[in-house]
């Protein structure tokens, strides 16, 4: 069965800073790969997602997600911080192919705290 | 564009009690999804339905939860009898596709506290 684990429950970052969301997969052949975000009292959002093709990929608020096959994983970065990206992120899995049975599998979040 | 429309927002209840949670798609909206969100954890998928019938309910409760998806539009969850450990937020997404391209639209959750 396919997993995904978020290895960092919690992460701090001073508004301003990178940021890096770590996210490995556990799956028989390459998945679809998503990440999304949880604003407080706001249903989730699409912040990108990775087929097929070039393995970096951007996507909505200035976010980028790296897929490595080798490493099984799924990074969102950031290059600079703003306070309103304080949210709870997560890492998404799908089997590719589509049709049928294809709902997400996520993993179990990563909680961003931004710093003045 | 209205969005994904849940109600109630929260629900408490007392064990062995039932509950019903509601969601109404955006329209035209081909895939409907119910995810049980626990605290601290990530949306569990419980039942996936493409227009009205269901796809996958591998990992519904069948013992105590239900789903139903009328017409292929509006769809209810059922909990009956509700246990401690259903305590969790009852997310509903839709897409416009049959196929999963990772463009859920989400609602804003039914929160359920079972005490």
């Amino acid at each position: 069965a396919q997993s995904v684990t978020q290895p960092d429950i919690h992460i701090t970052v001073s508004e301003g800073a990178s940021l890096e969301l770590r996210c490995n997969y556990s799956y028989g052949a390459t998945p679809y790969l998503f990440w999304y975000v949880q604003s407080p009292g706001q249903g989730l959002q699409l912040l990108l997602k990775y087929f097929s093709g070039d393995t970096l990929v951007q996507g909505i608020k200035g976010f980028e997600a790296e897929f490595k096959r080798s490493q099984s994983s799924f990074n969102l970065r950031k290059p600079s911080v703003h306070w309103s990206d304080a949210a709870e992120y997560f890492c998404a899995v799908a089997p590719s192919g589509g049709g049928g049975a294809d709902g997400l599998t996520f993993g179990k979040g990563t909680h961003l705290i931004i710093q003045p | 564009e209205a969005g994904v429309a849940q109600s109630p927002r929260y629900k408490i209840i007392e064990k062995r009690q039932s509950v019903a949670f509601w969601c109404n798609p955006i329209s035209g909206h081909a895939t409907l999804y119910w995810y049980q969100q626990i605290l601290g954890q990530g949306p569990k998928l419980l039942i996936q339905f493409q227009n009205n019938g269901v796809v996958d309910d591998s990992q519904l409760p069948k013992d105590r939860f239900s789903a139903e998806r009328l017409k292929g539009v509006d769809s209810t969850l059922k909990i009956q009898p509700a246990k401690l450990e259903d305590s969790a937020v009852y997310l509903c997404a839709s897409s416009p596709y049959a196929t999963n391209t990772g463009e859920l639209f989400f609602g804003e959750g039914s929160r359920l506290t079972v005490l």
